[in-house]
């Protein structure tokens, strides 16, 4: 089972939006709405920001907001901030066979 | 508030047996529906997923490393084992072990991840 396919890096200005996408398969994020999303600061180990798609865990801020279109999903995060600079990783269920992708990560700088 | 924290080895010599126990705390493995699960993370690349137990002790590998991975759980101390053989330098890496409710496959809460490298 391949990767799920991510852009490596994304830049945009504070206060702006920008939307990170996450391509799949089919057999994957296009099957299952089992996608998720990992902030990773610095250092640090991996963060849960987005669950099923489009759910947000508790505590995590509402800027931060999840969609999917077919074998596509996204990232989109408003009002950036200087906080919000770090890698994201997105993930999904794939079937009994993979169980479990991820793609390759993509690196948000925040001018 | 639950925990988890890696521990074991840092380094591991090329062809010898990998093997780290993650410490659940705030939690019990034993009850509540949930996958307990390991991952991992090489130098500058991506996330992977290495496979998860539950407490029942059912598995699920990630097929690349299936041959040579197994993950086990021991209840009474509230722990959960990977053990990965053969190693080499490829699986130098950050490893980390993490939550997962059942049903919603999403990697909840994280251990700080432990760094090990296989070298000679």
């Amino acid at each position: 089972q391949s990767a799920l396919t991510q852009p490596a890096s994304v830049s945009e200005y504070l206060g702006q939006s920008i939307t990170i996408s996450c391509t799949g398969t089919s057999s994957d994020v296009g099957k299952y709405d089992l996608v998720s999303w990992y902030q990773q600061l610095p250092g640090k180990a991996p963060k849960l920001i987005i669950y099923d798609v489009t759910k947000r865990p508790s505590g995590v801020s509402n800027r931060f907001s999840g969609s999917k279109s077919g074998i596509t999903a996204s990232l989109t995060v408003s009002g950036l901030q200087a906080e919000d600079e770090a890698d994201y990783h997105c993930c999904s269920y794939a079937g009994t066979n993979a169980y479990v992708i991820f793609g390759g990560g993509t690196r948000l700088t925040v001018l | 508030q639950v925990q988890l924290q890696e521990s074991g080895p840092r380094l591991v010599k090329p062809s010898q047996t990998l093997s780290l126990t993650c410490t659940v705390s705030g939690d019990s493995i034993s009850t509540g529906d949930y996958y307990w699960s390991w991952l991992r993370q090489k130098p500058g690349k991506g996330l992977e997923w290495i496979g998860y137990i539950y407490h029942s002790g059912s598995t699920h590998y990630n097929s690349s490393l299936k041959s040579r991975v197994s993950i086990s759980v021991d209840t009474s101390k509230n722990q959960f084992s990977l053990k990965l053989t053969s190693v080499t330098a490829a699986d130098t890496a950050v490893y980390y072990c993490a939550r997962v409710p059942s049903g919603d496959d999403a990697f909840e809460i994280w251990g700080l991840g432990t760094l090990v490298t296989v070298s000679s």
